[in-house]
Protein backbone atom coordinates (compact mmCIF):
# COMPACT_ATOMS: atom_id res chain seq x y z
CA UNK A 1 0.00 0.00 0.00
CA UNK A 2 1.02 3.70 -0.58
CA UNK A 3 2.29 5.29 2.36
CA UNK A 4 4.43 8.37 3.07
CA UNK A 5 6.13 8.27 6.29
CA UNK A 6 8.13 11.26 7.87
CA UNK A 7 10.81 11.57 10.56
CA UNK A 8 10.18 12.58 13.96
CA UNK A 9 9.79 15.56 15.34
CA UNK A 10 12.31 18.38 16.03
CA UNK A 11 13.03 21.09 18.38
CA UNK A 12 14.94 23.61 17.39
CA UNK A 13 16.81 27.49 18.48
CA UNK A 14 16.03 29.96 16.67
CA UNK A 15 19.28 30.52 13.83
CA UNK A 16 19.44 26.66 13.69
CA UNK A 17 18.96 24.47 10.52
CA UNK A 18 16.80 21.40 10.10
CA UNK A 19 15.86 18.57 7.53
CA UNK A 20 12.87 16.54 7.61
CA UNK A 21 12.03 13.40 5.35
CA UNK A 22 9.58 11.68 4.09
CA UNK A 23 9.85 7.97 2.53
CA UNK A 24 7.34 7.01 -0.14
CA UNK A 25 6.60 3.77 -1.06
CA UNK A 26 4.30 0.93 -2.34
CA UNK A 27 4.36 3.29 -5.92
CA UNK A 28 7.42 4.24 -8.19
CA UNK A 29 8.84 7.31 -6.82
CA UNK A 30 9.32 9.17 -9.61
CA UNK A 31 6.09 8.88 -11.21
CA UNK A 32 4.35 11.29 -8.92
CA UNK A 33 5.35 15.15 -7.89
CA UNK A 34 5.84 15.70 -4.27
CA UNK A 35 4.08 18.41 -2.36
CA UNK A 36 4.51 20.02 1.22
CA UNK A 37 2.27 22.21 3.57
CA UNK A 38 2.73 23.99 6.63
CA UNK A 39 0.18 23.58 9.24
CA UNK A 40 1.07 25.86 12.11
CA UNK A 41 -0.93 25.35 15.66
CA UNK A 42 -4.38 25.61 15.57
CA UNK A 43 -3.95 27.12 12.36
CA UNK A 44 -5.20 25.79 8.75
CA UNK A 45 -3.29 24.32 6.05
CA UNK A 46 -0.31 26.26 3.48
CA UNK A 47 0.53 25.10 0.50
CA UNK A 48 4.28 25.34 0.64
CA UNK A 49 5.15 24.18 -2.92
CA UNK A 50 6.16 20.76 -4.86
CA UNK A 51 9.35 19.55 -6.08
CA UNK A 52 9.18 17.52 -9.38
CA UNK A 53 10.72 13.95 -8.79
CA UNK A 54 12.08 13.25 -12.41
CA UNK A 55 13.83 16.50 -12.80
CA UNK A 56 14.05 16.93 -9.13
CA UNK A 57 13.33 20.99 -9.54
CA UNK A 58 11.31 22.62 -7.21
CA UNK A 59 8.59 24.95 -7.26
CA UNK A 60 8.22 27.28 -4.33
CA UNK A 61 5.35 28.97 -2.89
CA UNK A 62 6.38 33.05 -2.25
CA UNK A 63 5.96 32.93 1.27
CA UNK A 64 8.83 29.71 1.15
CA UNK A 65 11.45 31.20 -1.71
CA UNK A 66 13.61 32.01 1.28
CA UNK A 67 15.12 30.26 3.91
CA UNK A 68 13.45 26.71 2.34
CA UNK A 69 14.94 23.81 0.20
CA UNK A 70 12.87 21.23 -1.16
CA UNK A 71 15.43 17.92 -2.16
CA UNK A 72 15.18 14.34 -3.21
CA UNK A 73 17.07 11.33 -2.81
CA UNK A 74 15.56 9.26 -5.42
CA UNK A 75 17.71 5.63 -5.13
CA UNK A 76 16.02 6.31 -1.59
CA UNK A 77 12.38 7.24 -2.58
CA UNK A 78 12.35 9.96 -0.11
CA UNK A 79 12.11 14.00 -0.49
CA UNK A 80 13.54 16.49 1.98
CA UNK A 81 12.48 19.59 3.44
CA UNK A 82 15.25 21.62 4.63
CA UNK A 83 14.91 25.09 6.74
CA UNK A 84 17.60 26.96 7.51
CA UNK A 85 17.75 29.44 9.42
CA UNK A 86 15.04 28.98 11.42
CA UNK A 87 12.45 31.73 12.97
CA UNK A 88 10.21 31.54 15.73
CA UNK A 89 7.06 31.32 13.15
CA UNK A 90 8.47 28.48 11.59
CA UNK A 91 6.93 26.41 14.32
CA UNK A 92 4.54 24.16 12.78
CA UNK A 93 4.00 20.64 12.04
CA UNK A 94 5.13 20.28 7.76
CA UNK A 95 3.21 17.43 5.48
CA UNK A 96 4.35 15.68 2.53
CA UNK A 97 1.79 14.88 0.27
CA UNK A 98 1.45 13.44 -3.20
CA UNK A 99 -1.78 13.32 -4.91
CA UNK A 100 -4.55 11.83 -2.26
CA UNK A 101 -2.01 10.56 0.40
CA UNK A 102 -0.06 12.42 3.13
CA UNK A 103 2.89 11.76 5.56
CA UNK A 104 2.17 11.41 9.24
CA UNK A 105 3.41 14.95 9.53
CA UNK A 106 6.49 16.05 11.46
CA UNK A 107 5.99 18.72 14.75
CA UNK A 108 8.86 21.30 14.52
CA UNK A 109 9.53 23.82 17.59
CA UNK A 110 11.37 26.84 16.89
CA UNK A 111 12.30 28.06 20.98
CA UNK A 112 15.52 29.74 22.19
CA UNK B 1 -3.12 33.79 -5.39
CA UNK B 2 -6.58 32.24 -5.87
CA UNK B 3 -8.97 32.89 -2.75
CA UNK B 4 -10.66 30.12 -1.49
CA UNK B 5 -13.62 31.52 0.43
CA UNK B 6 -15.15 28.34 2.77
CA UNK B 7 -18.32 28.58 4.39
CA UNK B 8 -19.45 28.50 7.32
CA UNK B 9 -16.84 28.37 9.23
CA UNK B 10 -18.24 25.49 12.31
CA UNK B 11 -21.69 23.46 11.39
CA UNK B 12 -23.04 21.60 14.73
CA UNK B 13 -25.32 18.40 13.06
CA UNK B 14 -27.01 15.74 14.93
CA UNK B 15 -26.24 12.05 13.61
CA UNK B 16 -28.19 11.34 11.02
CA UNK B 17 -28.65 14.65 9.47
CA UNK B 18 -27.26 16.00 6.61
CA UNK B 19 -24.37 18.64 6.27
CA UNK B 20 -23.29 20.77 3.23
CA UNK B 21 -20.16 23.07 2.88
CA UNK B 22 -19.26 25.95 0.49
CA UNK B 23 -16.40 26.56 -1.05
CA UNK B 24 -16.09 29.47 -3.86
CA UNK B 25 -12.79 30.36 -5.42
CA UNK B 26 -11.84 34.01 -6.22
CA UNK B 27 -11.39 32.25 -10.37
CA UNK B 28 -12.54 29.92 -12.25
CA UNK B 29 -10.72 26.58 -11.60
CA UNK B 30 -11.07 24.76 -15.25
CA UNK B 31 -7.48 24.21 -15.70
CA UNK B 32 -6.38 24.33 -19.27
CA UNK B 33 -7.21 20.43 -19.85
CA UNK B 34 -10.57 21.29 -18.94
CA UNK B 35 -10.17 19.30 -15.68
CA UNK B 36 -11.26 21.24 -12.62
CA UNK B 37 -9.36 20.62 -9.45
CA UNK B 38 -10.61 20.85 -6.56
CA UNK B 39 -10.25 18.78 -4.14
CA UNK B 40 -12.33 18.21 -0.48
CA UNK B 41 -10.17 16.93 2.73
CA UNK B 42 -11.13 15.86 6.33
CA UNK B 43 -8.58 16.66 8.78
CA UNK B 44 -9.29 14.62 11.94
CA UNK B 45 -8.17 15.70 15.29
CA UNK B 46 -4.55 14.79 15.76
CA UNK B 47 -4.61 13.02 12.42
CA UNK B 48 -2.84 14.61 9.36
CA UNK B 49 -5.65 15.40 6.73
CA UNK B 50 -7.28 12.69 4.33
CA UNK B 51 -8.28 13.45 0.93
CA UNK B 52 -12.26 12.43 0.43
CA UNK B 53 -13.35 14.04 -3.27
CA UNK B 54 -10.85 15.19 -6.11
CA UNK B 55 -11.47 16.26 -9.50
CA UNK B 56 -15.35 18.61 -7.75
CA UNK B 57 -16.87 14.89 -7.48
CA UNK B 58 -14.58 11.84 -7.59
CA UNK B 59 -14.23 9.81 -4.20
CA UNK B 60 -11.26 8.46 -3.15
CA UNK B 61 -11.28 4.82 -2.70
CA UNK B 62 -13.01 3.71 0.76
CA UNK B 63 -14.83 7.02 0.96
CA UNK B 64 -18.68 6.30 1.83
CA UNK B 65 -20.79 6.87 -0.68
CA UNK B 66 -22.37 9.73 2.25
CA UNK B 67 -20.40 11.82 1.08
CA UNK B 68 -20.38 13.95 -2.62
CA UNK B 69 -18.90 17.05 -4.19
CA UNK B 70 -20.43 19.01 -6.79
CA UNK B 71 -20.16 22.58 -8.51
CA UNK B 72 -18.34 24.49 -11.01
CA UNK B 73 -15.74 26.98 -12.25
CA UNK B 74 -15.77 29.33 -8.80
CA UNK B 75 -18.60 27.68 -6.81
CA UNK B 76 -18.23 24.25 -5.19
CA UNK B 77 -20.12 22.47 -2.79
CA UNK B 78 -19.54 19.15 -0.33
CA UNK B 79 -22.46 17.29 1.19
CA UNK B 80 -22.84 14.72 3.46
CA UNK B 81 -26.16 12.82 3.44
CA UNK B 82 -26.17 11.44 6.71
CA UNK B 83 -23.84 12.54 9.47
CA UNK B 84 -22.10 10.17 11.17
CA UNK B 85 -19.61 9.87 13.91
CA UNK B 86 -16.74 9.65 12.08
CA UNK B 87 -17.27 12.38 10.46
CA UNK B 88 -16.21 15.50 12.96
CA UNK B 89 -12.96 17.01 12.10
CA UNK B 90 -12.10 20.24 10.11
CA UNK B 91 -12.98 20.37 6.57
CA UNK B 92 -10.92 21.94 3.61
CA UNK B 93 -10.92 22.68 0.49
CA UNK B 94 -8.37 22.52 -1.85
CA UNK B 95 -7.59 24.43 -5.51
CA UNK B 96 -4.75 23.06 -7.54
CA UNK B 97 -5.46 24.20 -10.87
CA UNK B 98 -3.42 27.07 -10.31
CA UNK B 99 -0.02 27.65 -8.61
CA UNK B 100 0.42 28.03 -5.84
CA UNK B 101 -2.48 25.69 -4.24
CA UNK B 102 -4.64 26.84 -1.75
CA UNK B 103 -7.11 25.72 0.50
CA UNK B 104 -9.94 27.43 2.13
CA UNK B 105 -9.49 28.19 5.86
CA UNK B 106 -11.62 25.22 7.29
CA UNK B 107 -14.72 24.53 8.42
CA UNK B 108 -14.66 22.76 11.96
CA UNK B 109 -17.60 19.70 11.97
CA UNK B 110 -19.12 19.10 15.38
CA UNK B 111 -21.79 16.58 16.68
CA UNK B 112 -24.87 17.87 18.23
Amino acid sequence: QIQLVQSGPELKKPGESLKISCKASGYTFTDYAMQWVKQAPGKGLQYMGWINTQTGKPTYADDFKERFVFSLETSASTAYLQINNLKNEDTATYFCARGGYWGQGVMVTVSS
Amino acid sequence: DVVMTQTPVSLSVAIGQPASISCKSSQSLVGTSGKTYLNWLLQRPGQSPKRLIYLVSKLDSGIPDRFSGSGSETDFTLKISRVEADDLGVYYCLQGTHFPHTFGAGTKLELK
